[in-house]
């Protein structure tokens, strides 16, 4: 299986502040058709997961452009430029170019 | 509105089976592939099973195959899950889900316990 390593495991912030979480695979995430499906999911608490980002850096509908993704290969960052209060919660990446696999999760609590 | 409402949770014994049943509706079902996620309590996520289109194509993790069988009813819009020979380490919330993750129900508990 491939493993999906999230780090840090929890990030404390204040609101405001620009903050970066990294997810590191096992294994290549490049698809033999040229899509590297690794997504990012945040997971409020008491609420299921909701979609961030998708391919690598596409941002979902809908999500505050504040959002973005990037990365390829086995390496890839989630960042929030101007952590809100809403923010608050788990965030997990995830990848479906093999068998799907989901990080550890990263908590991001205010400071 | 895309809604995908879970049903079918519940208290079980180690051993006995339960079946989960996941409502779509406000995109064509029919047209998607889904799949099944589990939160055990106060653990991360876990993907358990894919299902095609049509359902004639179905994928599972290695500790549910043999156990669980995905299948859905394009005609009623409505994605299933039977879980047979359930475990302790079977207890968790189960979320339905479209495949590309972009819409999740709210999820429903199965406890399997003596």
């Amino acid at each position: 299986d491939v493993v999906l390593t999230q780090t840090p495991p929890t990030l404390s912030a204040t609101i405001g502040q620009s903050v970066s979480i990294s997810c590191r695979s096992s294994q290549s995430l490049l698809h033999s058709n040229g899509n590297t499906y690794l997504n990012w999911l945040l997971q409020r608490p008491g609420q299921p997961p909701q979609l961030l980002i998708y391919l690598v850096s596409r941002l979902e509908s809908g999500v505050p452009n504040r959002f973005s993704g990037s990365g390829s290969g086995t390496d890839f960052t989630l960042k929030i430029s101007g952590v809100e209060a809403e923010d608050l919660g788990v965030y997990y990446c995830v990848q479906s170019t093999h068998a799907p696999t989901f990080g550890g999760g990263t908590k991001l609590e205010l400071k | 509105e895309v809604q995908l409402v879970e049903s079918g949770g519940g208290l079980v014994q180690p051993g006995r089976s339960m079946k989960l049943s996941c409502a779509a509706s406000g995109f064509t079902f029919s047209s998607f592939p889904m799949a099944w996620v589990r939160q055990a309590p106060t653990k991360g996520l876990e993907w358990v099973a894919t299902i095609s289109t049509s359902g004639g194509s179905t994928y599972y993790r290695d500790s549910v195959k043999g156990r669980f069988t995905i299948s859905r009813d394009n005609a009623k819009s409505t994605l299933y899950l039977q879980m047979n020979s359930l475990r302790s380490e079977d207890t968790a919330t189960y979320y339905c889900t479209r495949a590309a993750l972009d819409y999740w129900g709210q999820g429903v508990m199965v406890t399997v316990s003596s």
